[in-house]
């Protein structure tokens, strides 16, 4: 199964500590998205990448965090010196393409909790 | 912002029954998707509509991308206790390189044995 994948599922951090979440899209995919989830909401944008380039960051705070997506390796959305605020679930999504007729395929998430 | 519209926020049904949802908008979706999610877990892809007027079967789920591109809706035939989940519409409005989704809140729905 060549799916999106995330790790870790769960992640707990304390107040000012740094959260790496990862994702490896799906195989021949070079488009990747991030968003957060929080409970009995729907998904929020909040940025895309292609290798090596942020094509879009509106959806994501200007300060703690970052997203990068490397030549090489998985997709890395961190947070620096997370709050309580952060808690939430992070999903990642994978495209083949950009245009028309792009379709988001999502990971399982990684479920952030920030004591 | 743009937003999507999913109510009622809860939906109960019987097994067997057929149910319908509703997605819309105030502002034009070129792209519209239908999203399941179990707890716990990340949305899965049941229909993708690409075209206004589209309208799609997947198994006993079909789905139309309204005309005027601010609404869709899915419909479930014959539910069975599996179809229970958060069912998400999520559209999409290309402008240039940006293919960000914008999702609805999402409706829960319970089946009944």
């Amino acid at each position: 199964n060549a799916g999106v994948m995330q790790n870790p599922r769960h992640l707990v951090r304390r107040r000012g500590q740094e959260a790496r979440l990862r994702c490896s899209p799906m195989k021949g995919h070079s488009h990747v998205y991030w968003y957060r989830q929080l409970p009995e909401e729907g998904l929020k944008f909040m940025v895309y990448l292609q290798k090596e380039n942020i094509i879009d960051e509106s959806g994501m705070p200007k300060e703690r965090f970052s997203a990068e997506f490397p030549k090489e390796g998985p997709s890395i959305l961190r947070i620096q010196q997370v709050v309580r605020g952060d808690s939430a679930a992070y999903f990642c999504a994978s495209s083949p393409l950009a245009g028309t007729q792009e379709t988001q395929y999502f990971g399982p998430g990684t479920r952030l909790l920030v004591l | 912002g743009q937003q999507l519209n999913q109510s009622p926020q809860s939906m109960f049904i019987q097994e067997g029954e057929d149910v319908s949802m509703n997605c819309t908008s105030s502002s034009i979706f070129n792209t519209w998707l239908w999203y399941k999610q179990d707890p716990g877990e990340g949305p899965v892809l049941l229909i993708a509509l690409y075209k206004a007027g589209e309208l799609t079967s997947n198994g006993r789920l079909t789905a139309q991308f309204g005309i005027t591109r601010k609404d869709s809706f899915l419909n479930i035939s014959a539910s069975i206790p599996s179809d229970v989940g958060i069912y998400f519409c999520a559209g999409r409005a290309v402008t240039g390189a940006n293919s960000k989704l914008t999702f609805g809140k999402g409706i829960t729905l319970s089946v009944r044995p």
